[in-house]
């Protein structure tokens, strides 16, 4: 069976110092990966993805995540955090499993951006 | 524009009622998701359909139920409900029929249970 994991569930930093969020997944074949955001009181929305190509993939509000096969980890990335960034962020695996493709997230990550 | 709605987005209940939670989404999407989100636990997948008729159950389907009767609507259902479904459950879209791409979800909907 699939499954995600997301080894930081919570992480405090301070205003322009580096982010690495680790996600980690156990699945044998193709899979889709995808890293979603919940700021508070909001719902979910998509951070970035990646299906196939260039293992390094660049979202929006200048995130970026890195797809290492060898290691079945999709870490995110950001150079310089901002108090905005404040936020729930998910790892998600989309492959197939017992003949239907399911959709499976990490427990999520709390980030605090201290201003 | 296009989108998936809620209702109810707040709703307290006693043990043993039946409650609906309903989905609709205006994407057009044949994939449909319902999840739970409780703290600790991240987002668990209760029920998914691809398609019109079409149903499965996810990793925490037990007490739960879903119909798909149009491309629209996912109403879920808790047969009878019980103080372990207190949660926040958000319905989510997708398009694509083999591999299901992006997500999109709804703004959540809050269920206490007494």
């Amino acid at each position: 069976a699939q499954s995600v994991s997301q080894h930081n569930h919570h992480v405090i930093l301070s205003e322009a110092a580096s982010l690495e969020l680790g996600c980690n997944y156990s699945y044998g074949g193709t899979v889709n990966l995808f890293w979603y955001v919940q700021y508070p009181g909001q719902h979910l929305q998509l951070l970035l993805k990646y299906f196939s190509g260039d293992p390094l993939v660049k979202g929006i509000k200048g995130f970026e995540a890195e797809f290492i096969k060898s290691k079945f980890s999709f870490n995110l990335r950001k150079p310089s955090v901002q108090w905005s960034d404040t936020a729930e962020y998910f790892c998600a695996v989309n492959g197939r499993d017992s003949g239907t493709y399911k959709y499976i997230f990490g427990t999520g990550t709390r980030l605090k951006v201290l201003a | 524009d296009a989108e998936i709605t809620q209702s109810p987005r707040h709703k307290i209940t006693e043990t043993g009622r039946q409650v609906t939670l309903a989905c609709h989404q205006t994407w057009n999407h044949n994939n449909m998701f319902w999840y739970r989100q409780d703290l600790g636990h991240g987002l668990r997948l209760i029920h998914y359909s691809y398609g019109v008729q079409d149903t499965n159950k996810g990793e925490v389907s037990d007490g739960y139920s879903v119909s798909r009767s149009n491309t629209e609507d996912l109403p879920l259902t808790l047969e009878s409900a019980a103080s372990s479904q207190t949660s926040v459950y958000f319905c989510a879209s997708s398009e694509g029929l083999a591999v299901p791409g992006e997500l999109f979800f709804g703004e959540g909907s809050r269920l206490t249970v007494l």
